[in-house]
């Protein structure tokens, strides 16, 4: 049964730093993986999605990258902004047709 | 992308009485995912409703009491029913895109009292 973790599940740094979310997962079998942002109370906005074929995924200031060896993918946040303050949750499948997995998040907030 | 549609967005409701939740998603999908996020947790998945057949449900949820519609390739509804304040939830809507990335709607804000 895959299982998804995160760490730390709060982190507060002041703007301007660059951070590293860690995501983990039991099964290397995973099929893709996703990373998600999510404000209080809102639904998910889609961050990045990384096939199990490739390495790392970028867009703008974001950069995910997969180790299914290890199995481990980290979100790593460039030049932070008090806008990227938000929950961060990664979230797996293991084949196309099975259900995604989340971990529990990360809240990050950038302090001004 | 897709664009997923919730309504209504938030609501409070009386304990014993029920809620509809609508997904529209602005193009023909196969599966459509309903989620619950209780408070200060991650997303929990309710059930998978594919249109022509009865939803299939995760352990833990139940038909009688979250009933799922599926009339068509682009809309689907979620009833709570006979709520109590455990339902208390985000309910969120999905649908996988192409490579099957996730998708979600805003999701429905739902408080029982």
């Amino acid at each position: 049964k895959q299982e998804v973790t995160q760490i730390p599940a709060a982190l507060s740094v002041p703007e301007g730093e660059n951070l590293v979310l860690n995501c983990s997962f039991t099964d290397s079998a995973i099929y893709n993986l996703q990373w998600f942002r999510q404000d209080p109370g809102k639904g998910l906005t889609s961050l990045l999605l990384i096939q199990s074929s490739q390495r790392e995924q970028t867009s703008g200031r974001l950069n995910a990258s997969l180790d299914k060896s290890s199995g481990r993918s980290t979100l790593y946040i460039a030049a932070s902004q008090p806008g990227d303050s938000a929950t961060y949750l990664c979230a797996g499948r293991k084949t196309s047709y099975d259900k995604v997995i989340f971990g529990p998040g990360t809240s990050l907030s950038v302090i001004p | 992308s897709a664009v997923i549609s919730q309504k209504p967005s938030r609501d409070i409701c009386q304990r014993g009485t029920s809620l509809t939740i609508q997904c529209q998603v602005d193009s023909q999908v196969t599966m459509m995912f309903w989620y619950r996020q209780q408070p200060g947790q991650s997303l929990t998945l309710i059930a998978t409703a594919n249109q022509g057949s009865e939803a299939t449900y995760e352990s833990g949820f139940v038909i009688d009491k979250f009933p799922i519609s599926r009339p068509n390739l682009t809309f689907s509804t979620l009833t709570v029913s006979n709520m109590s304040p455990e339902d208390s939830s985000i309910y969120l809507c999905s649908v996988d895109g192409v490579n099957t990335e996730a998708f979600f709607g805003q999701g429905t804000r739902l408080t029982v009292v």
